[in-house]
């Protein structure tokens, strides 16, 4: 079955510590995209990507990097500058399109300890 | 203004009743509208999208766009509980070479068996 994987579903990180989360899709789709979920705040994104080997930040970047090596995966690194980094992240991916809805992950938690 | 609101709820409703979900958005250049549940601690899911001024039916699930009021609503027959989850509204345009997708921060529904 076609979808989106994202792995780890719930990940703790150290102060000071970098954490990568892994987002995977199998649609065929060209454009990915990292969403950061907190409550009350709806989503934000973080980094989006139309085509492999290019990617644009999005609305809160700050704290984040990313990489498009191939189509069908797009991981997302959580650095030691993000200062607040303790939300739900999803990934989600898309045809080219204003037509085209998301297909998001399962969401990875993460969690500063 | 938000660019994208939604009344937060809950928003209760009882079994077999109507629910009404409404959201406003600011851009005038928007061109597609979904709406997107979201059950608790899962990812969101789509299921409905409307591009054009009028109604869209999908089984029980009916969207509704105005484009003038700059209003779009999701109206749900006959409410199951499987139906109590966030709603998500979500406006996409294309601006700049991509597509630029602003959520909602999302309605609570809850239906009372």
């Amino acid at each position: 079955d076609g979808g989106i994987t994202q792995s780890p579903k719930y990940l703790f990180r150290k102060e000071g510590q970098n954490v990568t989360l892994s987002c995977e899709q199998n649609l065929n789709h060209d454009a990915m995209y990292w969403y950061r979920q907190d409550p009350g705040q709806g989503l934000r994104l973080i980094y989006y990507s139309q085509i492999v080997n290019d990617f644009q930040k999005g609305d809160i970047a700050e704290g984040y990097s990313v990489s498009r090596e191939k189509k069908e995966s797009f991981p997302l690194t959580v650095t030691s500058a993000q200062k607040n980094p303790t939300a739900f992240y999803l990934c989600a991916s898309s045809g080219q399109g204003v037509m085209f809805g998301y297909t998001f992950g399962s969401g990875t938690r993460l969690t500063v300890v | 203004q938000k660019e994208v609101e939604q009344n937060s709820g809950p928003l209760s409703v009882p079994e077999g009743a109507i629910a009404s979900l409404n959201c406003t958005y600011s851009d005038r250049g928007s061109q597609s509208f979904f709406w997107y549940r979201q059950y608790s601690g899962k990812s969101p899911e789509l299921i409905m999208s409307i591009y054009s001024n009028g109604d869209k039916e999908d089984g029980r699930f009916t969207a509704q766009l105005n484009k003038a009021s700059q209003y779009v609503s999701l109206l749900i027959r006959d409410s199951q509980p499987s139906d109590s989850a966030t709603y998500l509204c979500a406006v996409n345009r294309h601006s700049g070479g991509y597509q630029k997708v602003t959520f909602g921060t999302g309605t609570k529904l809850q239906v009372i068996p």
